[in-house]
């Protein structure tokens, strides 16, 4: 099984700043690398799937890099509306999630 | 517009089981692979079992592989869970989502509660 670690657990920024989200998996998915954001009481959202290839309808400040084991989704410039828990999830070798990344705005 | 609705969540004792079902709509249902994955209150996401279009493969989490069955119906525009010998750590809503790499829809998820 791949795990998939996310770091930081928490991360607490204001509006206007850049948010820099890993996740890092035990061996490599190559580019099977998909990013999704989570409200309370909401499904979770597709943002980006093959590491890099933003989903229909995602605003431009969502950006996702890396392959192999690591990987990051940056949001440029952080919008209220961007509070969220962040999960990166691996297809490379069946299906995981990692532990997700809490987004706080200020 | 896709859909996805699930159905069938609910308050069950341990040892009981429960029929999971996802509506699919606004798509071509059998040109999809579909996905159940589960988050427990508070906590997060688990990937469940995965079925593609044609429903001749079928993939589960090791927690999954013995008590739960996934099957479809592509005359239906439906996807199934089946789930044996509830545990208290089954307690969670179960989601429907499409997509064989990444999940682009998901549905509004089903809560199925574990309890005596």
């Amino acid at each position: 099984e791949i795990v998939l670690t996310q770091s930081p657990a928490t991360l607490s920024l204001s509006p206007g700043e850049r948010a820099t989200l890993s996740c890092r998996a035990s061996h490599s998915v190559d580019s099977y690398l998909a990013w999704y954001q989570q409200k309370p009481g909401q499904a979770p959202r597709l943002l980006i799937s093959d590491a890099s290839k933003r989903a229909s309808g995602i605003p431009a400040r969502f950006s996702g890099n890396g392959s192999g084991t690591h990987f990051t989704l940056t949001i440029s410039s952080l919008e209220p509306e961007d509070s969220a828990v962040y999960y990166c999830q691996q297809r490379s070798n069946w299906f995981t999630f990692g532990g997700g990344t809490k987004v706080e705005i200020k | 517009e896709v859909q996805l609705v699930e159905s069938g969540g609910g308050l069950v004792q341990p040892g009981g089981s429960l029929r999971l079902s996802c509506a699919a709509s606004g798509f071509t249902f059998s040109s999809y692979s579909m996905n159940w994955v589960r988050q427990a209150p508070g906590k997060g996401l688990e990937w469940v079992s995965y079925i593609s279009g044609s429903g001749r493969t079928i993939f589960y989490a090791d927690s999954a592989r013995g008590r739960f069955t996934i099957s479809r119906d592509n005359g239906k525009n439906s996807t199934f869970l089946e789930i044996n010998g509830l545990r208290v750590e089954d307690t969670a809503v179960y989601y429907c989502a499409r997509g064989l790499y990444s999940s682009d829809y998901w549905g509004q998820g089903t809560l199925v509660t574990v309890s005596s």
